[in-house]
C-alpha cells in the first residue's frame, strides 16, 4: 500500500516571495490533514479536510496561507507572501473518517527555509 | 480544550538500559492516545496507539505504553534500549477517529554507549 505522498521534499525561498506543496493521501482516506512542525516543537494543525470540505482551519493565518483540496483526493497548501517565521516542515497526514483507530498516516514531510 | 505535556525536553540514556518517557494529557473523556517517533529529515511513524480495552499496550520495535487514567498519563517504556533508538518521540492526543491530533513538543532521546 502506497503511503502518503508529499512534494517538495525541500523548498529555499526568499521572503515575501510565494511557495506550494503538494500532498497525495493513502487511497481511501477521506480525511487529510495538514501540519506545521517547528523546529524543536510538535507538529501544530493548520487545516483539516474531509473529502473536500473543509473541517477545521482554526490555526490557519489566513491573510497568507491557503489550502485546497478540491477531488477529494490530493491537497496543495500556499503560502503568499512567506515570512521568515514560516520556516518549517509541513507535514500531511490521512486517516480514514469511521472504523479505524483514529491513527493518522504522516508523509515525510517538506521543509521550507525562508531567508 | 485538549492538551499534551511531555516534561522532558531531552533524555539520554546507555545502550542497553532501560527506558521510560512522560506523557500526560488533558481531555475531558477517554481520549484516544498514540506515541510517534520522528527520526531526523522525516515524517513521524507511529509506536503505538489505545482507544479502549487493556490499559497496557505493546507497540512497535520493543515498545510499550501504559494508560493510567487516574493520573492521565500514557508513558512509553522499553526494557533495553539500542542505538538505533535514539530519535525525537511525541505523544498524542485525540478525540476519536477521524479526528486531528494534538501533540505534545517531544522528547529527544540520546543513546550513549
Amino acid at each position: 500500500e502506497a503511503g502518503v505522498a508529499q512534494s517538495p521534499r525541500y523548498k529555499i525561498i526568499e521572503k515575501r516571495q510565494s511557495v506550494a506543496f503538494w500532498c497525495n493521501p493513502i487511497s481511501g482516506h477521506a480525511t487529510l490533514y495538514w501540519y506545521q512542525q517547528i523546529l524543536g516543537q510538535g507538529p501544530k494543525l493548520l487545516i483539516q479536510f474531509q473529502n473536500n470540505g473543509v473541517v477545521d482551519d482554526s490555526q490557519l493565518p489566513k491573510d497568507r496561507f491557503s489550502a485546497e483540496r478540491l477531488k477529494g483526493v490530493d491537497s496543495t497548501l500556499k503560502i503568499q507572501p512567506a515570512k521568515l517565521e514560516d520556516s518549517a516542515v509541513y507535514l500531511c497526514a490521512s486517516s480514514l473518517v469511521t472504523g479505524g483507530t483514529g491513527e493518522l498516516f504522516f508523509g515525510e514531510g517538506s521543509r521550507l527555509t525562508v531567508l | 480544550a485538549q492538551s499534551v505535556t511531555q516534561p522532558d525536553i531531552h533524555i539520554t540514556v546507555s545502550e542497553g538500559a532501560s527506558l521510560e518517557l512522560r506523557c500526560n494529557y488533558s481531555y475531558g473523556a477517554t481520549p484516544y492516545l498514540f506515541w510517534y517517533v520522528q527520526s531526523p529529515g522525516q515524517g513521524l511513524q507511529l509506536l503505538l496507539k489505545y482507544f479502549s480495552g487493556d490499559t497496557l499496550v505493546q507497540g512497535i520495535k520493543g515498545f510499550e505504553a501504559e494508560f493510567k487514567r487516574s493520573q492521565s498519563s500514557f508513558n512509553l517504556r522499553k526494557p533495553s534500549v539500542h542505538w538505533s533508538d535514539a530519535a525525537e518521540y511525541f505523544c498524542a492526543v485525540g478525540a476519536q477517529a477521524g479526528t486531528a491530533l494534538i501533540f505534545g513538543k517531544g522528547t529527544t532521546l540520546s543513546v550513549s554507549s
